[in-house]
């Protein structure tokens, strides 16, 4: 009955190494997010996606870039990682209709960056 | 930048104790919700208030808020060890579908 899937659930890459996180869903929503998480904060917007629609938080640096090729995936790029952006990834989906309801989080992509 | 801060940063009660987290915010809001995190997982929603709303239940959870003070508090009553959890607010501003988390307070209920 998983709703929102991320793969993997850890992840280990090499400093500057590109790194792909993916998300599926199968709720059908159509908003997509993407925070980040470091270790006793609160999640970070980095971008979403209102169904094509893709939206960039002013804040989220160029080194994070990501895709939805459809309803269900969305990925989360990180072209060449620093030791900073070792950290949870969290993905999230939410049905706007007006107005936002709660948004349903996936378990969390854990990123260590060597 | 975030909007507003939870209160305590850190709480730790006996089980069957009842836990109560407070979240403020600076701007007006859509509404407010409520989601736990246990350690090392995804947030979990457990309950959203509408700006036209006081207080709203779910089981043992109580949510209020108080639009004049930009205030909400959420109450765990007879709290279980299994509610050790980190727990946030997150404040819908606007029309927009973004929420802005506040840190969250890590609550720790002892068997």
């Amino acid at each position: 009955d998983a709703m929102v899937i991320q793969n993997p659930r850890y992840q280990v890459t090499q400093f500057g190494k590109p790194v792909t996180l993916s998300c599926s869903q199968t709720l059908n929503h159509n908003v997509m997010y993407w925070y980040q998480q470091k270790s006793s904060q609160a999640p970070k917007l980095l971008f979403h996606y209102y169904d094509k629609d893709f939206n960039n938080e002013a804040d989220t640096p160029d080194n994070f870039q990501s895709r939805r090729p459809n309803t269900s995936f969305c990925f989360l790029d990180i072209r060449s990682p620093g030791l900073g952006d070792a950290a949870m990834y969290l993905c999230a989906t939410s049905s706007w209709a007006g107005v936002s309801y709660e948004q349903y989080f996936g378990p969390g992509t854990r990123l260590t960056v060597t | 930048s975030q909007q507003g801060e939870e209160d305590p940063q850190a709480l730790s009660i006996q089980e069957g104790e009842n836990a109560t987290m407070n979240c403020s915010y600076k701007t007006s809001i859509n509404n407010l919700q409520w989601y736990r995190q246990n350690s090392g997982r995804g947030l979990v929603h457990l309950i959203l208030i509408r700006s036209n709303e006081r207080e709203k239940h779910s089981g043992r959870l109580r949510v209020t808020l108080d639009t004049s003070k930009k205030s909400s508090s959420l109450l765990i009553t007879a709290s279980r060890a299994a509610d050790t959890a980190s727990y946030f607010c997150a404040k819908l501003v606007g029309s927009n579908y973004k929420l802005t988390f506040g840190k969250g307070t890590l609550l720790t209920v002892n068997p």
